[in-house]
């Protein structure tokens, strides 16, 4: 079964730091462009971060530009989301998401909760 | 950025119903527009992508049509799975903005 499902979220702090994680299974990691998108509470979806499958092309939202670091392990077949000086917008659910193609989102893991809260 | 606006917010339809949401870009994204489903707790599903191709595994009444900034999506006979949340999204550059949504609700 293809899966992905993400780990780490949890409460901090504003100004806080959290690492997710996304395992992938059940299809061939490496050849895929991935993603994290995010979700607010009642709100739509938004894209957060994109990567290449060799990791030379990394891209960012703006609201998450110089905060979150993307990146990849194609061994481990995981992809991880470093996120510091955490912000209440930045509450959300986290998903990890493949891309078959540019910015299109085929796979979508089950999703990991980021509150920022004191 | 890109915006999209999606119309209704809102739409209330019986099973059998064919029913059409559309999707207006802010400025021209050729063909590079996805669509998705989504129920409460879940995450998005893919339905359709550049802006008329179905994704394996989606039944066919599902369609979409459109180029340039208007887009629609037509479900051509209402079935109960389909009462949820429909969202478009652009992949014409980053950040790659999604719509508002629609949500379909059961008349």
């Amino acid at each position: 079964e293809v899966q992905l499902v993400e780990s780490g979220g949890g409460l901090v702090e504003p100004g806080g730091s959290l690492r997710l994680s996304c395992a992938a299974s059940g299809f061939t990691f490496s050849p895929y462009s991935m993603n994290w998108v995010r979700q607010a509470p009642g709100k739509g979806p938004e894209w957060v971060s994109s990567i290449s499958t060799r990791m030379t092309h990394i891209y960012y939202a703006d609201s998450v530009k110089g905060r979150f670091t993307i990146s990849r392990d194609n061994a481990k077949s995981s992809l991880y989301l470093q996120m510091n000086s955490l912000r209440a917008e930045d509450t959300a659910l986290y998903y990890c998401a493949r891309s078959p193609r540019s910015l299109t989102f085929d796979i979508w893991g089950q999703g990991t909760m980021v509150t920022v809260s004191s | 950025d890109i915006q999209m606006t999606q119309s209704p917010s809102s739409l209330s339809a019986s099973v059998g119903d064919r029913v059409t949401i559309t999707c207006r870009a802010s400025q021209t994204i050729s063909k590079d527009l996805n669509w998705y489903q989504q129920k409460p707790g879940k995450a998005p599903r893919l339905l359709i992508y550049a802006a008329s191709s179905l994704q394996s595994g989606v039944p066919s009444r599902f369609s979409g049509s459109g180029s340039g900034t208007d887009f629609t999506l037509t479900i051509s006979s209402l079935q109960p799975d389909d009462f949820a949340t429909y969202y478009c999204q652009h992949s014409y550059s980053t950040p790659g903005t999604f719509g508002q949504g629609t949500k379909l609700e059961i008349k």
